[in-house]
């Protein structure tokens, strides 16, 4: 595609559910992030993939989130038993082989 | 641990004001820096990518500087215009992350 989508755009969820955020990058793009931006703030590292294989998760708040990208393609940010402070907007972005960052327009999750 | 600091946090100008906006990290074993813009409800869209062995990038109106050794880089934006209202966040990619700053809020008023 032209840039990178994700997808839902928003996304409500009662605390306790779990929730899926999709990510598709630019094609050929082989390394992909993700990020979690609280509102005024900068974003935030969470993991990071090249190609099928995530190579940092050091960012990942807790054992609930779980991040994959099986193909090397299209990942998903999976947040278990959803809690109130996992409200914030998710932001992914693909990056060319000198690492200039492309994102997508990100999820806001609202945990209620 | 890489720290990444921003100032101003915020600015308003006149339109047709040429400005500056600072980006400070404190170590400087980065491989790259690169300036977004962010407006609001959306994503962060790329403006500049300066990697460590250069010193500026243009595009444009803008110009980002990159001094590894004092740990700074400066955006400039020529003739500012409304449109270019928005947040403006550096990045630098240090090991493996990379890492922002919290953002200067840019107001421009016609």
């Amino acid at each position: 595609g032209a840039g990178v989508s994700q997808s839902p755009r928003y996304k409500v969820a009662k605390r306790g559910q779990d929730v899926a955020l999709r990510c598709d990058p630019i094609s050929g793009h082989v390394s992909l992030f993700w990020y979690q931006q609280a509102l005024g703030q900068g974003p935030e590292f969470l993991t990071y993939f090249q190609n099928e294989a995530q190579l940092d998760k050091s960012g990942l708040p807790s054992d609930r989130f779980f991040a994959e990208r099986p193909e090397g393609s299209v990942s998903t940010l999976k947040i278990q038993r959803t809690q109130q402070e996992d409200s914030a907007v998710y932001l992914c972005a693909g990056a060319t082989r000198s690492y200039e960052q492309y994102f997508g327009p990100g999820t806001r999750l609202t945990v209620t | 641990k890489q720290e990444v600091t921003q100032i101003p946090a915020a600015l308003s100008v006149p339109e047709g004001e040429n400005l500056v906006l600072n980006c400070s990290f404190t170590d400087s074993a980065i491989y790259n820096l690169q300036w977004f813009r962010q407006d609001p409800g959306k994503g962060l869209t790329s403006l500049l990518l300066i990697q460590s062995s250069q010193r500026e990038q243009t595009s444009g109106r803008l110009n980002a500087s990159l001094d590894k050794s004092s740990g700074r880089s400066t955006l400039y934006i020529a003739a500012s215009q409304p449109g270019d209202s928005a947040t403006y966040l550096c990045a630098v990619l240090y090991g493996q992350n990379f890492v922002f700053g919290p953002g200067t809020r840019l107001s421009v008023l016609p």
